[in-house]
């Protein structure tokens, strides 16, 4: 079965400032990978995924995020954190087969940014 | 705004009674899946439906079904409702079951009482 860890429940971060955000899985072959962000109150919006190819890939915002595979990683980071970028982050891992469309989540980090 | 709508976004009821929650995907996406977040769980997947038919089946209670219509949109039935089942209910679609991004919904917070 799939698994997905997020080792810092919170982390604060000062406007301007670079920003990484852990994210290690547990799958048996080649996963399907994605970062997603919830605002309070709001719903789930998917900042950037991992299918296939090129390990390193943008996504909105200016967020971009690493596959290694060597170290079952998908590390989130951003060169300049906003006051706006303030919200909790989810790492999800899918997989297809007997699974289907099935997401595993981690337990999400919450991004505290200080003006 | 992801184009999944649900309905409604809150919602209030007492133990024992059962809800409907209502799910329509993005136009085109016939996949529709459902997930629960809740304070001690997290986020959990419970079932997807893909062109009517059920997918696949997460950590869903027998309390609990689901099922998707000819129009594609996707209802959450929750009965004997407990105050354990209070939390935040998400719908995602995506245009076929293997893999595809998922495109969630606003959710919709059910606080049992």
């Amino acid at each position: 079965a799939q698994s997905v860890t997020q080792p810092d429940i919170h982390i604060t971060v000062s406007e301007g400032a670079s920003l990484e955000l852990r994210c290690n899985y547990s799958y048996g072959a080649t996963p399907y990978l994605f970062w997603y962000v919830q605002s309070p109150g709001q719903g789930l919006q998917l900042l950037l995924k991992y299918f296939s190819g090129d390990t390193l890939v943008q996504g909105i915002k200016g967020f971009e995020a690493e596959f290694k595979r060597s170290q079952s990683s998908f590390n989130l980071r951003k060169p300049s954190v906003h006051w706006s970028d303030a919200a909790e982050y989810f790492c999800a891992v899918g997989a297809g087969g007997t699974s289907y469309g099935k997401l595993t989540f981690g337990q999400g980090t919450i991004l505290t940014v200080h003006p | 705004d992801s184009g999944v709508t649900q309905t409604p976004k809150h919602l209030i009821t007492a133990t024992g009674q059962r809800v409907t929650l209502r799910c329509s995907p993005r136009s085109g996406d016939l996949s529709v899946y459902w997930y629960q977040q809740s304070l001690d769980q997290g986020l959990q997947f419970l079932i997807q439906y893909y062109n009517g038919e059920e997918r696949a089946k997460g950590n869903i209670l027998e309390r609990f079904s689901a099922q998707q219509f000819p129009d594609l949109h996707s209802e959450l039935n929750l009965s004997s409702l407990e105050l354990g089942d209070s939390a935040l209910y998400f719908c995602a679609s995506s245009p076929r079951p293997l893999q595809e991004t998922q495109y969630f919904g606003p959710g919709t917070r059910l606080l049992v009482l």
